[in-house]
């Protein structure tokens, strides 16, 4: 079965400061690794998403992440946050043999401060 | 091309209830997934519908029911609710295969 890890739960990051966001992945074969953000009260919206290919991978609003198999890590990272990055972070595997369903991470919650 | 649009947006239902929630796909898109989103946690995966059959399931018990129509579209049925079935429900759509959902707006359910 495959599952997600994002050990940080909450991340205060000062305005203008980097940000990486941590994930761990369990999936017996190649993984589909996406990255999604979410507005309080609001749905998912996806920033990025890894299938094949070169491992660093860029998004949408300046966000990128590295897939390291060795490692079963998908890090998202941005170089400079704004006061408009503050939302919840999901990482999310997804595996077709299962139907593209996709198994998600606790999350991460952003707080930005001025 | 217009996106993933659930209704409705809020409901607040009683224990024992029964509620249906709408999802309608992005155009040219054939497959929903439902997922139920917990305060404070993830999204987990209900089942998803490829070609009005179910595709895929999730650890949830049966009175979780869905359809998927002809024009992709799709429900999520819930008998007998319980207390614990407060949670957003997130409708996404895609193609099958390797590749992105996207996820509607959710609908708010609140069970008291």
């Amino acid at each position: 079965a495959q599952s997600v890890t994002q050990p940080d739960i909450h991340i205060t990051v000062s305005e203008g400061a980097s940000l990486e966001l941590r994930c761990n992945y369990s999936y017996g074969a190649t993984p589909y690794l996406f990255w999604y953000v979410q507005s309080p009260g609001q749905g998912l919206q996806l920033l990025l998403k890894y299938f094949s290919g070169d491992t660093l991978v860029q998004g949408i609003k300046g966000f990128e992440a590295e897939f390291k198999r060795s490692q079963s890590s998908f890090n998202l990272r941005k170089p400079s946050v704004h006061w408009s990055d503050a939302a919840e972070y999901f990482c999310a595997v997804g595996a077709r043999a299962a139907g593209n369903k996709l198994t998600f991470g606790g999350g991460t919650r952003v707080l930005v401060k001025p | 091309e217009t996106g993933v649009t659930q209704s409705p947006t809020h409901l607040i239902k009683t224990r024992g209830q029964q509620v249906t929630l709408r999802c309608s796909s992005q155009s040219g898109h054939n497959t929903v997934s439902w997922y139920q989103q917990a305060l404070g946690q993830g999204p987990q995966f209900i089942f998803q519908y490829y070609r009005e059959e179910e595709n895929g399931r999730g650890n949830f018990p049966p009175r979780f029911s869905g359809l998927q129509f002809p024009n992709y579209s799709s429900e999520l049925n819930v008998n007998a609710l319980e207390l614990d079935d407060s949670a957003l429900y997130l409708c996404a759509s895609s193609f099958q295969g390797p590749t992105e959902a996207f996820f509607g707006q959710g609908t708010r359910l609140t069970v008291v």
